[in-house]
């Protein structure tokens, strides 16, 4: 039983197209996130959604759009893809706000020609 | 900004001996520090995590040290393993909650044979 999952696990597209990333957690939980780690291997959080309400909105450009349906799902639409948007994006989850430990999904690597 | 920055980039060891990872952190507010462990094209994951009112906290072979004065938590790992190779990623939390993390850069250990 996969507890984070998301898809597609690997996407190549060109500059300037729109494309999706979905993710679901059967957990149980109540926080979901996505991360943005890029070639150098940074992470960094790009959003949060507690119960399908927006938390953290890290001054993403605004062609990044999440959506939560409901709290199990949280997917991320990237309109205008950019060169610089290749990265691997994580989507993580967590018991609640302020329980700590986050379990991430296996990665969706995005590569953007 | 806030910020973690986190020492060495890469380290090798031989398997048996001791590894030890160093963090520093700017927010003087930060309460939540977790480890965690990515091997290769696999997810991150939680090894240990320990909160500002604890000093110390062990996990078998793995322990954290936190220094809140000096604002500097450190991960040990005694008799590494092959398997322990992996890159390790010190976080710590922004503002009063734990939600938001702010990852350190890594640190790819290697444990030779």
């Amino acid at each position: 039983d996969t507890a984070v999952s998301q898809t597609p696990k690997y996407l190549v597209t060109q500059m300037g197209n729109d494309k999706s990333i979905k993710c679901e957690q059967n957990l149980g939980h109540d926080t979901m996130y996505w991360y943005k780690q890029d070639s150098k291997k940074f992470l960094k959080i790009m959003f949060s959604y507690n119960n399908k309400e927006l938390i953290i909105n890290e001054t993403v450009p605004n062609r990044f759009s999440p959506k939560s349906p409901d709290k199990a799902h949280l997917n991320l639409h990237i309109n205008s893809l950019e060169l610089g948007d290749s990265a691997v994006y994580f989507c993580a989850s967590s018991q609640g706000l302020n329980t700590g430990e986050l379990f991430f999904g296996e990665g969706s690597r995005l590569t953007v020609l | 900004g806030e910020n973690v920055e986190q020492h060495p980039s890469t380290l090798s060891v031989q398997e048996g001996d001791s590894a030890v990872i160093k963090c520093t952190y700017s927010d003087s507010a930060s309460n939540y520090f977790p480890w965690y462990k990515q091997e290769l094209g696999k997810r991150p994951q939680l090894i240990i995590d320990i909160r500002s009112n604890v000093g110390e906290k062990k996990d078998q072979r793995i322990a954290v040290t936190l220094n809140k004065t000096a604002k500097h938590f450190s991960l040990h790992i005694t008799e590494t393993q092959p398997e322990d190779s992996a890159v390790y990623f010190c976080a710590a939390s922004i503002g009063l909650g734990t939600d938001k993390l702010i990852f350190g850069t890594g640190t790819r250990l290697q444990v030779f044979p």
